[in-house]
């Protein structure tokens, strides 16, 4: 599976939006963009999928790049809830989600 | 909404006894899947299961086995818990492949 690179923290205050990016220069034509996140001690939560088009749920939106080299997430209005780390993973297979490092968004009110 | 429950949040253990953790999805999902997190390490598969009987090893199954008598139902046992199988471990199911993993609130393993 493709490798994933992520900031490793960043802030946002809260109300606002916040844009997590993630750059995946490597990802071949049938790997899915993963956004997960993992609130403290806690098991991670399920975000948001991607294969190609943008995406938007209840909880966030997904943007990819046009030669889907990177992609943003969008937590639209950033609440003290929301401080998590954030993966990034890109896979072919369900089974082998890699969760790296990851992004350490904190939400400041 | 997706529910995965783990029995235990915490968990005691002593050097040579043998552990159970046991995991249950009641969403019907047909795989089920067995990870650690560690510091710095990420999480890492143990084991996964795609139907009932049926299981497959992870990157890391030294040390550990799973069972899977019931859909529902995934259970990783230590046979003879190690200091080094301190950890935070993480049940997650899923309906299919290439759809999203939903994960359990994690059991937190200390082994002395």
């Amino acid at each position: 599976d493709a490798k994933t690179t992520q900031p490793t923290s960043m802030d946002c205050a809260e109300g606002r939006a916040a844009n997590l990016p993630c750059n995946h220069s490597t990802i071949s034509g049938n790997e899915y963009v993963y956004w997960y996140r993992q609130i403290h001690s806690q098991g991670p939560q399920y975000i948001i999928h991607g294969l190609k088009n943008n995406e938007t749920n209840e909880m966030a939106s997904l943007i990819i790049t046009e030669d889907r080299k990177s992609s943003t997430l969008i937590l639209p209005h950033a609440t003290l809830r929301d401080t998590a780390v954030y993966y990034c993973i890109v896979s072919s297979n369900d089974y082998k989600l890699s969760f790296g490092a990851g992004t350490t968004v904190t939400v400041r009110a | 909404d997706v529910k995965v429950t783990q029995s235990s949040r915490y968990l005691v253990k002593r050097t040579g006894e043998k552990v159970f953790l046991e995991c249950v999805q009641d969403m019907d999902h047909e795989n089920m899947f067995w990870y650690r997190q560690d510091p710095g390490l990420g999480l890492r598969l143990i084991y996964f299961s795609y139907d009932v009987k049926m299981k497959e090893k992870g990157d890391i199954p030294e040390g550990y086995s799973v069972s899977r008598e019931k859909k529902e139902r995934f259970s990783l046992i230590l046979e003879s818990a190690s200091t080094n199988q301190t950890s935070m471990y993480l049940c997650a199911s899923s309906p299919g492949f290439l759809v999203p993993q939903y994960f359990g609130p994690g059991t937190r393993l200390l082994v002395l």
